[in-house]
């Protein structure tokens, strides 16, 4: 069973950049894609973008201008930068495993996350 | 594009109630169903039509009808009460989408 968890800061400055890494055990980062989300505080999920083991990106395009993906696949982890961070980036961050069509090869599967981090709180805040 | 769901939802002990998630992309693309409770990780509990991870209980399905994709529990138990969101894929851009949630209580 692959577990997932997110480590870095919990308090990050305004217009400075968030950063954390999400680090794999129990299976290979290899042949999977790996997805970040994010939960305001009492408000929904947020997608905020997917990247495969060799480090091709996707990413919502409301926030592309300030996030990167990246992948380390020696450390078997992977990593979110959000730039230019305000108030409104304060949520729990998540990283999980995405599953879609084009790793499952199965296309009634659809899109899902399969394996969660248990998240992390960053506050963003002087 | 975007995912619509009802903002909360009841069912008494041991009825059936269906979750929906209604959305143009759904015509096109096949829906997970994530449970959240408070403090905790959202869990899959489906995916695409009748997939469901090892270890979740056979009460949960989900199901696809024209642009509304189903979460249906059929005999809602206590510890089935907490937050539901669907997850699908965008048919006009190349990204995610989740669903706004519903909050399911059960009475």
């Amino acid at each position: 069973q692959v577990q997932l968890q997110e480590t870095g800061p919990g308090l990050v400055r305004p217009s400075e950049t968030l950063s954390l890494t999400c680090a794999v055990s129990g299976g290979s980062i290899t042949n999977y894609y790996w997805g970040w989300i994010r939960q305001p505080p009492g408000k929904g999920l947020e997608w905020i973008g997917y990247l495969y083991y060799t480090g091709s990106t996707t990413y919502n395009p409301s926030l592309k201008s300030r996030v990167t993906l990246s992948v380390d696949t020696s450390k078997n982890q992977f990593s979110l930068k959000l730039n230019s961070v305000t108030a409104a980036d304060t949520a729990v961050y998540y990283c999980a495993r995405h599953q879609t069509p084009r790793s499952t090869g199965i296309f009634s599967w659809g899109e899902f996350f399969d394996s969660w981090g248990q998240g992390t709180l960053v506050t963003v805040s002087s | 594009s975007e995912l619509t769901q009802d903002p909360a939802v009841s069912v008494a002990l041991g009825q059936t109630v269906r979750i929906t998630c209604q959305g143009d992309s759904l015509r096109s693309y096949y829906a997970s169903w994530y449970q959240q409770k408070p403090g905790r990780a959202p869990v899959l509990v489906t995916y695409g039509e009748y997939n469901r991870p090892s270890g979740i209980p056979d009460r949960f399905s989900g199901s696809r009808s024209g642009n509304t994709a189903s979460l249906t529990i059929t005999g809602a138990q206590a510890e089935d009460e907490a937050d539901y969101y669907c997850l699908s894929r965008d048919s006009s851009e190349n990204h995610l989408l989740f669903g706004g949630g519903t909050k399911l209580s059960v009475l």
